[in-house]
């Protein structure tokens, strides 16, 4: 059973398009991470949240962190190909550190 | 570039063979985790050490072992090898220069068992 569910599994969309990525889970995090992972890469970093409602903004990328602290989401507005990638979140609970990662969003941004 | 170098960047090799995955973390980061990851499972945490040693443990199979040198590079040895565990396997470091939950990812080696 995956901690963090995220949805949808898979997300193929036109250049300009706006898009919805979900993190979901039952369990309270301390504090919750959006990765970006292109092909033959590692995954990079993109935001990390810390408090339940809290809303990060990243040019066109708007993260939030839910008021219970147990789901998240990430919006992208007019979607680029440079957008193209695996979208995982990442969440940490209790005292530890070590994030617990979802399966993540496959994006494919079509020009 | 994420300053976390992982080698060798692909690696095949048959059943029951033993090998060697090896990462150097970012300078000044003192902690360094291994990830696997795979199709069916996703980015699976498998070890942490933090400076010379073990710091936390995840689904690490008793097959898998780890060390952190003194130098703080890391090697991921994986003996016995079955067909289940090809996948990439990731490295990240994470220091005071970027708080310990900011992991810094390498580019991974993609193992390939036949």
């Amino acid at each position: 059973t995956q901690l963090l569910e995220q949805s949808p599994q898979f997300l193929s969309i036109q250049e300009g398009e706006n898009l919805t990525v979900y993190c979901n889970s039952s369990s309270v995090f301390s504090s919750l991470q959006w990765y970006r992972q292109e092909p033959g890469e590692g995954p990079v970093l993109l935001v990390t949240v810390v408090t339940g409602g809290e809303v990060k903004k990243l040019k066109r990328l708007t993260f939030q962190f839910g008021d219970a602290r147990k789901d998240s989401s990430l919006h992208i507005t007019a979607a680029q190909p440079g957008d193209t990638g695996l979208y995982l979140c990442a969440g940490a609970t209790g005292g530890s550190y070590i994030p617990t990662f979802g399966r993540g969003t496959s994006l494919i941004v079509h020009p | 570039d994420s300053g976390v170098t992982q080698t060798p960047k692909h690696l095949i090799t048959a059943t029951g063979q033993r090998v060697t995955l090896r990462c150097s973390p970012r300078s000044g980061d003192l902690s360094v985790y291994w990830y696997q990851q795979s199709l069916d499972q996703g980015l699976q945490f498998l070890i942490q050490y933090y400076n010379g040693e073990e710091r936390a443990k995840g689904n690490i199979l008793e097959r898998f072992s780890a060390q952190q040198f003194p130098d703080l590079h890391s090697e991921l040895n994986l003996s016995s090898l079955e067909l289940g565990d090809s996948a990439l396997y990731f490295c990240a470091s994470s220091g005071p220069h970027g708080g310990r939950e900011k992991l810094f990812f390498g580019s991974g080696t993609q193992l390939s068992v036949l």
